[in-house]
C-alpha cells in the first residue's frame, strides 16, 4: 500500500529551528509537497520538491532524497504563528496527492 | 495567483436533507478537481477525483450515491451530500489541477454540520 509517515507532534521554542521528517512509500513519485494548516482552515501550500536537494523559501526550507524516499521541512526562527499542523504529500503515478497524517507543531514562548 | 473558491464556507442542515458545496476555479481552467474530507485532527482523506465531462472516480469506501459529484464545466465542480446524517458533519475541501501545468490549488474548505 501507499503510505507517508511523519511524526504526530513536535514541540519547539520560539526562535528555534525545527525539522519535520517525512518518509514515503508510493506507486510512482512526482514530487513531495508540504502544506501548513491552522486549526479550522484549509491547508496552504508551502513548498514542493521534485528533485533531490534543498529548496529554500524564506524561513522555510524543504529537502528531498528520492533514493531514501525521505524528505523534511525545516522551519527556522520559529514564531508563535507557525503553530499549526504540517502535512507532507506525495503526488503518485495518477497525479493524486497521497497525504501524511500531519505533524502538529507546538511552539512554546 | 490562481484561486479556488468554495461555497458555502459553513453550512448547517437538518438530517435527511441534501446540501451542495461548490468548488470554482476563478482564474484558470481545471480539468481535474479533487474532493477531500477531513475529520477533526486527522489528515485529509481523498473522496473522489472528478474530470470535466466524465463521471467521478470514487475512493474505496466512499458511497457515490451519497456523495454526488458533478464536474460540468472546466471551472466548476459540485459535491452534493444527499440525505445527510450527523456523521456526515465534517470539513470538506476541494482542490483543482490547472489544465496548464500540474500545480494543484486548494479551496478554502466548507464546514458542514448536520443537526
Amino acid at each position: 500500500g501507499q503510505s507517508l509517515e511523519q511524526p504526530s507532534e513536535v514541540t519547539a521554542v520560539e526562535g528555534a529551528i525545527v525539522q519535520i521528517n517525512c518518509t514515503y512509500q508510493t506507486s510512482g513519485f512526482y514530487g513531495l509537497s508540504w502544506y501548513q494548516q491552522h486549526d479550522g482552515g484549509a491547508p496552504t501550500f508551502l513548498s514542493y520538491n521534485a528533485l533531490d536537494g534543498l529548496e529554500e523559501t524564506g524561513r522555510f526550507s524543504s529537502f528531498l532524497s528520492r533514493s531514501d524516499s525521505y524528505g523534511y521541512l525545516l522551519l527556522q526562527e520559529l514564531q508563535m504563528k507557525d503553530s499549526a499542523s504540517y502535512f507532507c504529500a506525495v503526488r503518485d503515478s495518477n497525479y493524486q496527492l497521497i497525504w501524511g497524517a500531519g505533524t502538529k507543531l507546538i511552539i512554546k514562548p | 495567483g490562481a484561486v479556488v473558491s468554495q461555497h458555502p464556507s459553513r453550512v448547517i442542515c437538518k438530517s435527511g436533507t441534501s446540501v451542495k458545496i461548490e468548488c470554482r476555479s476563478l482564474d484558470f481552467q481545471a480539468t481535474t478537481m479533487f474532493w477531500y474530507r477531513q475529520f477533526p485532527k486527522k489528515s485529509l482523506m481523498l473522496m473522489a477525483t472528478s474530470n470535466e465531462g466524465s463521471k467521478a472516480t470514487y475512493e474505496q469506501g466512499v458511497e457515490k450515491d451519497k456523495f454526488l459529484i458533478n464536474h460540468a464545466s472546466l471551472t466548476l465542480s459540485t459535491l452534493t451530500v444527499t440525505s445527510a446524517h450527523p456523521e456526515d458533519s465534517s470539513f470538506y475541501i476541494c482542490s483543482a489541477r490547472a489544465s496548464e501545468g500540474n500545480t494543484i490549488y486548494f479551496g478554502e474548505g466548507s464546514w458542514l454540520t448536520v443537526v
